[in-house]
């Protein structure tokens, strides 16, 4: 298997230009979640998806963010307009869900925003 | 609220020697707890869960934790600690039983000199 596959790896934009990250979670898990890290705030889970439906979104900071899970093999995160504060490490996960025996999740490469 | 607390930002060790890294938590119920590892540049990697049964969980690339209910810990341990080992470890534990969100501590970075 693959993993998670993240898209970009890393991004350098403008302050309000929209960017929009991409995710490819492992086949056959049914929970998506997109974390973002940085130095000052640690790992903050951004929001969350079961079975493509977005199940916590309250770590959303601002109605900047947007995120979307249209099918089981692809998820989208969306800044726009994106500001000098959104420059982190954005991370996507997945898992098997509620199944307690392979609920771990297994975590993408990443994605490095910069915005300038 | 459920929360975990990792009490060091740092820990030192000399290869060879065992480690420990701290993590204490706050649930109602009974915890499921975590242990994930990040390397630079790389995303997290599970290393050990524990949900019920033995205390003494092991887990990938020699690690263990120990589960104490009566203290409320989950300390990551290693017998013999490797260079390779320095990196950024996390604790995080399940908000509840019905959901699959993680809460994450902030984070022990392990150094591991020869």
């Amino acid at each position: 298997d693959a993993g998670v596959i993240q898209s970009p790896r890393h991004e350098v934009t403008e302050m309000g230009q929209e960017v929009t990250l991409r995710c490819k979670p492992i086949s056959g898990h049914n929970s998506l979640f997109w974390y973002r890290q940085t130095m000052m705030r640690g790992l903050e889970l951004l929001i969350y998806f079961n079975n493509n439906v977005p199940i916590d979104d309250s770590g959303m900071p601002e109605d900047r963010f947007s995120a979307k899970m249209p099918n089981a093999s692809f998820s989208t995160l969306k800044i726009q307009p994106s500001e000098p504060r959104d420059s982190a490490v954005y991370f996507c996960a997945s898992s098997y869900g509620l199944q307690r025996e392979r609920n771990e999740q297994f975590f993408g490469p990443g994605t490095r925003l910069t915005v300038l | 609220a459920q929360s975990v607390a990792q009490p060091e930002d740092q820990v030192n060790v000399a290869e060879g020697n065992p480690l420990t890294v701290k993590c204490t938590y706050s649930v109602s119920g009974n915890p499921y707890l975590f242990w994930y590892v990040q390397y630079p540049n790389r995303g997290l990697q599970f290393l050990l869960k524990y949900i019920t049964g033995d205390n003494l969980v092991k887990g990938s690339y020699g690690f263990e934790a120990e589960f104490n209910k009566s203290q409320t810990s989950f300390h990551l341990k290693k017998p013999s600690a490797l260079v390779s080992d320095s990196a950024l470890y996390f604790c995080a534990v399940l908000t509840s039983y019905n959901t699959d969100k993680l809460i994450f501590g902030t984070g022990t970075r392990l150094q591991v000199f020869p």
